[in-house]
């Protein structure tokens, strides 16, 4: 496979439930993003990792929790969400940070919360 | 003030016209101008951009106009195909990274036969 994966590309959960989202890239790129993508908002950037390492977390509720075990694989771990929870959640990795180089996003995991 | 402001919200074109979309943003510090296109079922994915040390960047039908005085930056669709229908989201970042993407709403464009 190349580019980014995301698995899986849809979840259903109730909020007592506790699930984890997953994305692979292949790109060789040390920097990887969560974004939550909702109906007529602006993509909003959740958590940034460079090298593993956390360097952004944009004030994202606790019920979200990242985990980045190597630069090639990052999760999003998620545990009594809310309806307003519902939305597109967007991986993307990018070669760094610190230059201008694209952002290569996934395809998404269309999640809804019931 | 970090927002990107872009119109329409959504945009039809007969085939063959000018695509024309429209972002301003408020703080001038930002110095990267990129513009994603996004197809159902896709992620977005980087289209063309641009920085302000150029008022224009070309890359065969897609335009970015840059007006730095009036922090306003468009993207231009010529001989638009009904291919190009998706949704197009206008982007800015500051400093030396583009880590911190500041997107705009978005514009779904619909190209008709």
């Amino acid at each position: 496979e190349t580019g980014v994966t995301q698995t899986p590309r849809h979840l259903v959960m109730g909020m007592t439930n506790k699930k984890s989202l997953k994305c692979e890239q292949h790109l060789g790129h040390n920097a990887m993003y969560w974004y939550k993508q909702s109906a007529k908002k602006p993509l909003e950037l959740m958590f940034v990792y460079n090298f593993k390492e956390q360097t952004e977390n944009n004030s994202v509720p606790s019920r979200f929790s990242p985990e980045c075990p190597n630069s090639s694989h990052l999760f999003l771990h998620l545990h009594t969400l809310q309806p307003e929870d519902s939305a597109l959640y967007l991986c993307a990795s990018s070669p760094r940070l610190g230059s201008y180089n694209e952002q290569f996003f996934g395809p998404g995991t269309r999640l809804t919360v019931l | 003030q970090q927002q990107v402001k872009q119109s329409p919200q959504s945009l039809i074109v007969q085939k063959g016209g000018i695509s024309i979309i429209n972002c301003a943003y408020e703080n001038t510090a930002f110095d990267y101008f990129p513009w994603y296109q996004q197809f159902p079922g896709k992620g977005p994915a980087l289209l063309i951009a641009i920085r302000p040390d150029v008022s224009e960047k070309k890359e065969g039908r897609f335009t970015i106009s840059f007006n730095k005085s009036a922090k306003q930056f468009s993207l231009h669709i010529m001989d638009s195909q009904p291919g190009d229908s998706a949704t197009y989201f206008c982007a800015a970042s500051k400093g030396f990274g583009n880590e911190k993407l500041t997107f705009g709403t978005g514009t779904r464009l619909t190209i008709i036969p």
